[in-house]
């Protein structure tokens, strides 16, 4: 996906492991957000940034921690994975979220990165 | 609390037909709508964003309503192609927060 990428895409770590999921971006947009993506309950958004050390939680932020420290990087790190963390998280990132420009609100998601925790 | 649901969660129909994906949500205090294709094992590709101020927008064979007051959306395709076979997905921007509420999608064969 052009200007946004994930790393690891796939990952299988242990029951209590750190994880550490990276997403990046070339397009200097502002708002960066990772979502998870299960089947059931369809896409949920865990954490979003607003600007370079801006984050806040979103609905199923528990158990998940992030930071952005450049405008490029968003990192979501699992302190402890668990199983009900096994899934396909998908970073996303948009130019405005409030913009009177339709485009700029357009979000572009990466390819995801499928995580199982055994 | 906002709910967002696509109905059928499954379609199937030839190539050629015309066809329209539907998506309803429970508040109409959105600020936009859009619509997503998803390949499988793959991410999301934005097709259409409705602001909230507009009716429809239109891309290629895409066309996509959306009615505020009725909670309601719908994808429109015009001589659908076996490319098309994929899920669809529609989210709604809720005004005054950063989130998506995503439906669950449709999932769309079209057999050639």
């Amino acid at each position: 996906d052009a200007g946004i990428t994930q790393s690891p895409r796939h990952k299988v770590t242990e029951t209590g492991t750190p994880v550490t999921l990276r997403c990046h971006q070339t397009e200097n947009h502002r708002y960066m957000y990772w979502y998870r993506q299960d089947p059931g309950h369809g896409l949920r958004l865990i954490h979003y940034s607003y600007g370079v050390k801006d984050t806040d939680k979103g609905e199923v932020s528990d158990g998940y921690s992030v930071s952005r420290s450049k405008t490029e990087d968003f990192l979501l790190t699992l302190e402890s994975a668990t199983s009900s963390q096994t899934s396909v998280y998908f970073c996303a990132i948009s130019e405005s979220a409030d913009s009177v420009s339709s485009g700029a609100n357009v979000l572009t998601f990466g390819a995801g990165s499928r995580l199982t925790v055994l | 609390k906002q709910e967002v649901t696509q109905i059928p969660a499954a379609l199937s129909v030839p190539e050629g037909e015309n066809l329209v994906l539907n998506c309803s949500f429970t508040d109409s205090a959105i600020y936009n709508l859009q619509w997503f294709r998803q390949d499988p094992g793959k991410g999301l590709t934005s097709l259409l964003l409705i602001q909230s101020s507009q009716r429809e927008q239109t891309s290629g064979r895409l066309n996509a309503s959306l009615d505020k007051s009725s909670g309601r959306s719908t994808l429109y395709i015009a001589a659908s192609q076996p490319g098309d076979s994929a899920t669809y997905l529609c989210a709604v921007k809720i005004q005054g927060a950063q989130k998506l509420v995503f439906g669950q999608g449709t999932r769309l064969t079209i057999n050639p």
